[in-house]
């Protein structure tokens, strides 16, 4: 079945850079689209980034000059990295696959900007 | 951006209602409009694509509609597995935006 797996380091300090990683299983990043998607404490869902099979990618551009986004295909793994991390930065990090939509989404990653 | 708003921010509902969930848009977004549901324990799942599309699996008392800038989700004979917060969200221009989300609980 279709499964997708966030990963990350939990806390951060302020202005440091964060990677996090979207491991899948049940389909191929070759045929499929991954987006990351956060969630600050108690507000609502920001699209950040997709990065499609091809290996295209489509950023929020409010963000983009902080974001980076890359994949692995053969290790099934997706990465999300950061720069420049504050507190607002704190959030749950999910990815989701594309298909139509975000169809199937991780349970997410909980990432606290502190010092 | 396009901005997608849910007026009503928490609903209130008995088991067996019917629950209308809406959101609308500032701009048209020619249907290109989805559902999910997150539940408290922070799980995300799609229910409705491209306005009216029932995700795999999603049982068949959700149903999409809408057209322009206003859309809805309505649940159909309110289940106590339905507690949980609803988002629209739209794919129609860049960046994807999602609403502000409806939680819906039980009277």
């Amino acid at each position: 079945q279709v499964q997708l797996k966030e990963s990350g380091p939990g806390l951060v300090a302020p202005s440091q850079s964060l990677s996090i990683t979207c491991t899948i299983s049940g389909f191929s990043l070759t045929s499929y689209g991954v987006h990351w998607v956060r969630q600050p404490p108690g507000k609502g869902l920001e699209w950040l980034v997709v990065i499609w099979s091809d290996g295209s990618t489509t950023y929020n551009s409010a963000l983009k000059s902080r974001l980076s986004i890359s994949k692995d295909n053969s290790k099934s793994q997706v990465f999300l990295k950061m720069n420049s991390l504050q507190t607002d930065d704190t959030a749950m990090y999910y990815c989701a696959r594309h298909l139509n939509a975000m169809d199937y989404w991780g349970q997410g990653t909980s990432v606290t900007v502190s010092s | 951006d396009i901005q997608m708003t849910q007026t009503t921010s928490s609903l209130s509902a008995s088991l067996g209602d019917r629950v209308t969930i809406s959101c609308s848009a500032s701009q048209g977004i020619s249907n290109y409009l989805n559902w999910y549901q997150q539940k408290p324990d922070g799980t995300v799942k799609l229910l409705i694509y491209y306005t009216s599309s029932l995700h795999s699996g999603v049982p068949s008392r959700f149903s999409g509609s809408g057209s322009g800038t206003d859309y809805s989700l309505t649940i159909s004979n309110l289940e106590p597995e339905d507690i949980a917060t609803y988002y629209c969200q739209q794919y129609s221009k860049l960046p994807y935006t999602f609403g502000g989300g409806t939680k819906l609980e039980i009277k």
